[in-house]
């Protein structure tokens, strides 16, 4: 059974048109990650939550942004998505970000498409 | 910060086959290595991981062991399936990176029939 679920699989919106992506988990894990992978690249990580309190890395562009309303859920809003913001995002968590030994579990991401 | 360095792809095998993906990385402090995976069209999978020196992981057939002496994680497989097709991340974990993943760029495997 999926632990962490990712809505939609595939998102195509208009350039400037904001869009969100959820992501929500069964693990009960503390934190939760935003990733942004493009073709061929690793993934980046954009930002993340440990419980409530949000780390936003340096160089995250302004028009993305993130909300935790609560432990089983995430959501990545881009604002005012470009075209260079066509990606796959992946959402993905861990128990504790403290523990070095405890892996980060991965949804199947969210492919966005911008036109 | 941290820095891992894997082999480019792609990799191109013959099913039954054996499979070297080469990793080394950089690290401040005493990383846990780990392994993922991402098939076409997912997400990433943890395949395997280890946490100290001279530890094996291993799983579906993989093994990579944690050499600290020469800083690496070789992936080895020796027989591989056409299901066995990814793209393979070799990835290390430390406080001292700040507590966050450190991506290698990523080798695709492409295994034929």
């Amino acid at each position: 059974d999926a632990m962490v679920i990712q809505n939609p699989r595939y998102q195509v919106t208009q350039f400037g048109k904001p869009v969100t992506l959820s992501c929500s988990q069964t693990l009960n894990h503390n934190v939760m990650y935003w990733y942004q992978q493009k073709s061929s690249q690793a993934p980046k990580l954009l930002f993340h939550y440990y419980d409530k309190d949000f780390n936003n890395e340096a160089d995250t562009p302004d028009n993305f942004q993130s909300r935790r309303p609560n432990t089983s859920f995430c959501f990545l809003d881009i604002r005012s998505p470009g075209l260079g913001d066509t990606a796959m995002y992946l959402c993905a968590t861990s128990g504790d970000r403290l523990n070095s030994n405890q892996p980060q579990h991965f949804g199947d991401g969210t492919r966005l498409s911008i036109l | 910060g941290d820095s891992v360095t894997q082999m480019e792809g792609p990799v191109t095998l013959s099913e039954e086959a054996f499979l070297t993906i080469n990793c080394t990385y950089t690290a401040t402090g005493y990383p846990s290595l780990f392994w993922y995976v991402q098939y076409p069209g997912e997400g990433l999978q943890l395949l395997l991981k280890a946490t100290k020196a001279d530890d094996k992981g291993s799983n579906k057939g993989f093994e990579a062991t944690y050499r600290k002496e020469t800083t690496s994680f070789h992936l080895e497989k020796g027989s591989v399936q056409v299901s066995d097709s990814a793209v393979y991340f070799c990835v290390t974990y430390s406080k001292a990176a700040g507590n966050k993943l450190t991506f290698g760029g990523g080798t695709r495997v492409l295994v034929k029939p």
